[in-house]
């Protein structure tokens, strides 16, 4: 099956400062990306989908100065969280869009990387 | 706007007693319903694709139905490896144009040896 790789898998940072999540696909081409963010035993809300060559879009509420989506190359896209505050600690995981060989269509999901800011 | 309602929230079974997970969505334009798997801290793992009210997938233990306005997900005799949160996502089209998944809370599912 399709594998898609996050890094790092755990962040710790101050209040102010910036980080940057990589998502990759490691056997396969994705076009598209999605970065999702996860709170504690709530579900999977989407922040923003990643298209190669262009720019990202956000979902209503999602401020895009804030997250920053780069999506350079085929198979690497990059969420950066600008100015971290407490409330951005959170759950991040990205997912790729695959189309298997009988033409369905389905997301697959990275590890997440869990982000905590002091 | 859509909305994605799983239930039970959370389900205790004993080994080998089967039971099934509910999904229940309103969407406009359902594109797909997907069912995955997710264990503690980590991404989600797919399951299932259904596309059509009517459609049946099986893989082992797990077998996911769909309905005009819900999904269910049966578990038969279900082992402890099977205990994880089972989520359910519906696939539309977005304000703006692109295809979005939209998903449940999930139901934590633990299974006693």
């Amino acid at each position: 099956g399709a594998v898609v790789s996050q890094h790092p898998s755990w962040v710790i940072c101050k209040s102010g400062t910036s980080v940057k999540i990589e998502c990759r696909s490691l056997d396969f081409q994705a076009t598209t990306m999605f970065w999702y963010r996860q709170f504690p035993k709530q579900s999977l809300m989407l922040m923003a989908t990643s298209n190669e060559g262009s720019k990202a879009t956000y979902e209503q509420g999602v401020e895009k100065d804030k997250f920053l989506i780069n999506h350079a190359s085929l198979t690497l896209s990059t969420l950066t969280v600008t100015s971290a505050h407490p409330e951005d600690s959170s759950f991040y995981i990205c997912s790729a869009r695959v189309y298997t060989s009988g033409g369905q269509e389905t997301q697959y999901f990275g590890p997440g990387t869990r982000l905590l800011v002091l | 706007e859509d909305q994605v309602t799983q239930s039970p929230e959370a389900l205790r079974l004993q080994e080998g007693e089967s039971s099934s997970l509910n999904c229940s969505y309103t969407v406009s334009g359902l594109r797909g319903l997907f069912w995955y798997r997710q264990d503690p801290g980590k991404g989600p793992e797919f399951l299932f694709t259904l596309y059509s009210a009517g459609e049946e997938k099986e893989k082992e233990r797990l077998k996911a139905t769909l309905t005009k306005k819900e999904s269910f997900l049966h578990i038969t005799a279900p082992k402890p490896e099977d205990s994880a949160t089972y989520l359910c996502a519906v696939q539309a089209i977005s304000n703006f144009g692109n295809e979005k998944l939209t998903f449940g809370t999930g139901t934590r599912l633990t299974i006693i040896p």
